[in-house]
């Protein structure tokens, strides 16, 4: 039972690049949640699915892009980078209930746009 | 506008002391509450939650937490902290289905 994983762990983007951050889970929880983490920011929402084909923006979710087509796989695209978008990206999963329910989280994929 | 504001960014204790780290909120809406872990270059893990009944909280590694509801707050403790416990530590406050929001973080050092 791996849990949460995510590739790359590390990244480095030229501005105006695309790339996808994969994020896939074995526990077969229905709630994924995509997070950025900036140095003394804590984490910002960027998008969330409840199911497969169902997902929804957060707090933060201009310049990305997410699709749910497995329970187990909820990628995130970055279509053209931007300096803004170098952060940490963490993804989680939760069983039900969304965000009332614990929360699984991967290692991250640290991301830097240059 | 509902917030969550940890007090302190960095706190540092030694080794055997109490730890005390603090969580308030903001919203007249009962919310669920959190506290996760992170260590280095990890993801998050969760420590304890409230969600509904007894206030005190008890998590892993020794740690619990109290909702207080007068003072919107849910302060994370430990007793005596341990070389291990250094790591940064996050509240985390969810209303509803569809929205939490996660405090700035604080990082927990600890004195030989």
């Amino acid at each position: 039972n791996a849990g949460v994983t995510q590739t790359p762990k590390f990244r480095i983007l030229k501005i105006g690049q695309s790339m996808t951050l994969q994020c896939t889970q074995d526990m077969n929880h229905n709630y994924m949640y995509w997070y950025r983490q900036d140095p003394g920011m804590g984490l910002k929402l960027i998008y969330y699915s409840v199911g497969a084909g169902i997902t929804d923006k957060g707090e933060v979710p201009n310049g990305y892009n997410v699709s749910r087509s497995t329970t187990e796989d909820f990628p995130l695209r970055l279509e053209l980078a931007a300096p803004s978008q170098t952060s940490v990206y963490f993804c989680a999963s939760s069983l039900l209930a969304g965000f009332r329910e614990t929360q699984y989280f991967g290692p991250g994929t640290r991301l830097l746009v240059l | 506008a509902q917030s969550v504001t940890q007090l302190g960014s960095h706190v540092s204790v030694s080794e055997g002391a109490l730890v005390l780290l603090r969580c308030n909120y903001s919203s007249s809406v009962p919310p669920y509450l959190f506290w996760y872990v992170q260590y280095p270059n990890q993801g998050l893990q969760l420590l304890l939650k409230y969600t509904t009944g007894a206030t005190l909280v008890k998590g892993i590694n020794g740690f619990e937490a109290e909702f207080k509801k007068s003072e919107t707050s849910f302060h994370l403790t430990k007793p005596s902290a341990h070389m291990s416990d250094a790591a940064e530590y996050f509240c985390a406050v969810s209303w509803g289905a569809s929205k939490i929001i996660f405090g700035s973080g604080t990082r927990l050092s600890i004195r030989p």
